[in-house]
């Protein structure tokens, strides 16, 4: 069946380094994906998003990349802020919107 | 604009009982999914509604339910209680398919 996954269930950074989160996915036909940000008590919160045309997206201080011959997805946030600590989730799109989330990483940002 | 929000925030129930909860989407947004986040099972697919017509379900038991209004607004419930269906259940909306979708804060829903 699909799947997304996650690499690494809680990664530790410095302030001001840049992070990277990484994420595999399993169907290969998917063709829409989406970084979310999850904040403790809060719903998830979109972030960037990329389809499978390209194989990167930029906005402010995040970069998407999309490797579609592994299958895999990264997100990295540059200069890395405390208010970046929360659970990120990749997630691919597939029809009518159902949304299959990998298992989240947890971004814990050591001041 | 006004976010998603959901109904209520909290909300306890014993075994066996039902639940009803309620999503009111961006306006506009005609597509409502929602969703089931527990820590061993992480986010999942529950069902996404569109004009008031179920378009795709989740893996999830006949307990779980959902319809969508003519206003958009959706609800979900979920029958005969057991205590695994404790979670957070969110909702999100979308103004079409394939189109970013804006989350609600969720219903914590305990069944104890």
């Amino acid at each position: 069946g699909e799947s997304v996954g996650l690499h690494l269930p809680t990664l530790s950074v410095q302030e001001g380094d840049n992070s990277i989160i990484n994420c595999a996915y399993s169907n290969s036909a998917s063709d829409y994906f989406i970084w979310y940000k999850q904040e403790s008590g809060k719903g998830p919160q979109f972030i960037i998003d990329i389809r499978s045309n390209m194989d990167k997206r930029q906005g402010q201080r995040v970069t998407v990349l999309l490797n579609k011959t592994v299958k895999h997805l990264s997100l990295q946030i540059a200069a890395t802020q405390p208010g970046d600590s929360a659970v990120y989730f990749c997630a691919e799109i597939g029809a009518y919107q159902k949304v299959t989330f990998g298992t989240g990483t947890k971004l814990q940002v050591i001041p | 604009k006004a976010g998603v929000t959901q109904t209520p925030r909290y909300l306890i129930k014993t075994r066996g009982q039902q639940v009803t909860l309620s999503c009111s989407p961006i306006s506009g947004h005609r597509s409502v999914s929602w969703y089931q986040q527990t820590p061993g099972q992480g986010l999942q697919f529950l069902f996404e509604y569109f004009s008031e017509t179920q378009r795709n379900k989740g893996n999830f038991p006949g307990r779980f339910s959902g319809r969508q209004f003519s206003n958009s607004r959706s609800e979900m419930n979920v029958s005969t209680l057991e205590l695994g269906d404790s979670a957070l259940y969110l909702c999100a909306s979308s103004f079409k398919a394939d189109n970013e979708q804006f989350f609600g804060p969720g219903t914590r829903l305990t069944v104890l």
